[in-house]
């Protein structure tokens, strides 16, 4: 049974700092691994999708690796701003099926 | 439509009521999921449709829990005999791919918050 875990749960940096979250999952055998970002009371934003063939994908400020053979996958995020407060949530499709299975996300404040 | 919506936004039930949740998905997306995101949790997978079919419901947690899409369109989501731990924020996600294909953004609407009092 594929199970998604992410460190830290929460995280507060002052503005300007680089950081970086992890996601870590028990099966391998994935399609692929995506970034989302939610904010209070709100839905679920994606921020980067990454391939089970691919290593790593970029969007501005942002960019994820993934190793899939060691179930690894980090976010990292440079000049970190206080606009980027939200909880980072990872999650995989596995190929087993059409679940796709969250982490329990990454609380993040930027202190301004 | 420009994004997901889902409705209502909010609901309260007694123990017991029945509910129905809908969803808009993106127009032209061919699948559909509903999630159920329990507070300082991430969404758990409840049920997966490609068009009108319902291909993996899994997730449901219980029989009093079914989904529909009838016109490989609007979703609704009932919950028969409410409980107290029914009360969670419930999900639905769009795609424009067929499930299985490795290209696959899920877009999310905002979700129905519920409440079974």
């Amino acid at each position: 049974k594929q199970e998604v875990t992410q460190i830290p749960a929460a995280l507060s940096v002052p503005e300007g700092e680089n950081l970086v979250l992890n996601c870590s999952f028990t099966d391998s055998a994935i399609y692929n691994l995506q970034w989302f970002r939610q904010d209070p009371g709100k839905g679920l934003t994606s921020l980067l999708l990454i391939q089970s063939s691919q290593r790593e994908q970029t969007s501005g400020r942002l960019n994820a690796s993934l190793d899939k053979s060691s179930g690894r996958s980090t976010l990292y995020i440079a000049a970190s701003q206080p606009g980027d407060s939200a909880t980072y949530l990872c999650a995989v499709r596995g190929t087993g099926g059409f679940k796709t299975i969250f982490g329990a996300g990454t609380r993040l404040f930027v202190k301004a | 439509g420009a994004g997901v919506s889902q409705s209502p936004r909010y609901k309260v039930a007694k123990r017991g009521q029945d509910v129905a949740l809908r969803c808009d998905p993106i127009s032209g997306h061919v699948s559909l999921f509903w999630y159920q995101q329990a507070l300082g949790q991430g969404p758990e997978f409840l049920t997966y449709f490609q068009n009108e079919a319902q291909l993996d419901k899994s997730g449901l947690p219980s029989d009093r829990f079914f989904a529909e899409r009838p016109e490989g369109s609007v979703s609704t989501l009932k919950i028969q005999r409410t409980q107290q731990e029914d009360s969670a924020v419930y999900l639905c996600a769009s795609s424009a791919s067929r499930g299985a294909a490795t290209q696959e953004t899920q877009y999310f609407g905002p979700g129905t918050r519920l409440l079974v009092l």
